[in-house]
């Protein structure tokens, strides 16, 4: 079973500051697919990052992805007010197997 | 573009049968390359998924509600459904259907989500 685990549990940083997010999988079987989303109050998520580097359509390049095998990392440069969210990472692995991290909480100060 | 929709009852008692059903709207639901899913996320709590279909009929869950969980699909309706036996007060949520892309690990696009609370 994948278990991700996602720190912190809360960032809060000002306006033009940059977030990093960190995701880390353990257990499971091989990673396959690592995809980031943003979820504001009261809305679904929304896919920001997939294939762990590579931005959604319409996503702005502040946001990018990286990492591989276990450790992966959403940053976001330059905040601006409406990235204040919670935001999962997703895994996929070969079993077909799928975890959702608990979320990391960005608020813009 | 592809949009989806749930509908079902906002209320179940417990020890029923939570019935859910995702209209699929903007495309086919017969692709290959898409799974068709179903994700809860408890109040202020995080996401979970519950299981996922292809549209020939093969299914996954969640090991944690693999006895409780059943997704089906219909073609003809371009819908897929959930049905979760025997809840309880822990599986008050609010429930998401997602198309998941498989080949490319994403979730999109998502339903605006419906939220089921158990109550006698």
């Amino acid at each position: 079973e994948i278990v991700l685990t996602q720190s912190p549990g809360t960032l809060s940083l000002s306006p033009g500051e940059r977030a990093t997010l960190s995701c880390r999988a353990s257990g499971g079987g091989k990673s396959r697919y690592l995809a980031w989303y943003q979820q504001k109050p009261g809305q679904a998520p929304r896919l920001l990052i997939y294939g762990a580097s590579t931005r959604a359509t319409g996503i702005p390049d502040r946001f990018s992805g990286s990492g591989s095998g276990t450790d992966f990392t959403l940053t976001i440069n330059g905040l601006e007010p409406e990235d204040s969210a919670v935001y999962y990472c997703h895994l996929s692995n070969d079993n077909p197997s799928w975890a959702f991290g608990q979320g990391t909480r960005v608020e813009i100060k | 573009q592809v949009q989806l929709q749930e509908s079902g009852p906002g209320l179940v008692k417990p020890s029923q049968t939570l019935s859910l059903t995702c209209s699929v709207s903007g495309g086919s639901i017969s692709r290959d390359g898409y799974y068709w899913t179903w994700i809860r996320q408890h109040p202020e709590r995080g996401l979970e998924w519950i299981g996922y279909i292809h549209y020939r009929g093969s299914a996954y869950y969640n090991p944690s509600l693999r006895s409780r969980a059943a997704i089906s699909v219909d073609t003809s309706k371009n819908q897929f459904s959930l049905n979760l036996i025997s809840v309880t007060a822990a599986d008050t949520a609010m429930y998401y259907c997602a198309r998941y892309g498989d080949g490319l690990g994403w979730f999109d696009p998502w339903g605006q989500g419906t939220l089921v609370t158990v109550s006698s």
